[in-house]
């Protein structure tokens, strides 16, 4: 496609439950970046993976939380026992390599709600 | 941790009028971002900045990167309905200064309403 894609566009779950959130960066693009959006607040990074580098995950808020990203290209982001608290939109971005020049392009996002 | 301070929160003007807004860090940033999030999207760059003293355009868009690299605005002149949404400010980080990559630390945002 011609854009990040993100699936699926919302999730209703319950706490305790374990969800798992999708993206699909742009073809080519090696580097990808996971945010979450909480209400009304700006954009707060989570983990950064580039080609089959070791990740940047200092952004992982708890050990709930964690992310894949298999051949280079999709990538899961999965939360565990999820919490009230991670209601939130998850954002993924992607970027042609990581580099200080290079713009990151953001899918629509996946809104998060645990009840 | 770094902190950016977005302001105003929000802003209700009318159409044709100028705008604008900016953001301040407790830390330097290298390179500083204005996006624009609509309603059920991701955000879209609108100008980026790499040089402190930078004045770039984009349109009726007008960014500035501060000379001390720790604040910039963003102008929107002659506003029309389109320009409705969500302006963010965002500061890169450097992974040659500690950080693990180039990720973006946001503002909270400056909400605009544009009244016809």
């Amino acid at each position: 496609g011609a854009g990040v894609s993100q699936s699926p566009s919302n999730k209703v779950t319950e706490k305790g439950k374990d969800v798992e959130l999708r993206c699909d960066p742009i073809s080519g693009h090696t580097a990808l970046y996971w945010y979450r959006q909480s209400l009304g607040q700006g954009l707060e990074f989570l983990i950064y993976f580039q080609g089959n580098s070791a990740p940047d995950k200092s952004g992982l808020p708890s050990d709930r939380f964690s992310a894949e990203r298999t051949g280079g290209s999709v990538s899961t982001l999965t939360i565990q026992r999820t919490q009230q608290e991670d209601s939130a939109v998850y954002l993924c971005a992607s970027s042609s390599s990581g580099g200080a020049l290079d713009t990151q392009y953001f899918g629509p996002g996946t809104r998060l709600t645990v009840l | 941790g770094q902190q950016l301070n977005q302001s105003p929160q929000s802003m209700f003007i009318q159409e044709g009028e100028d705008v604008s807004m900016n953001c301040t860090s407790s830390s330097i940033f290298n390179t500083w971002l204005w996006y624009k999030q609509d309603p059920g999207e991701g955000p879209v760059l609108l100008i980026a900045l790499y040089k402190a003293g930078e004045l770039t355009s984009n349109g009726r868009l007008t960014a500035q990167f501060g000379i001390t690299r720790k604040d910039s605005f963003l102008n929107i002149s002659a506003s029309i309905p389109s320009d409705v949404g969500i302006y963010f400010c965002a500061g890169q980080n450097d992974p040659y200064s500690g950080a693990g990559s180039y990720q973006l630390t946001f503002g909270k945002g400056t909400k605009l309403s544009v009244i016809p």
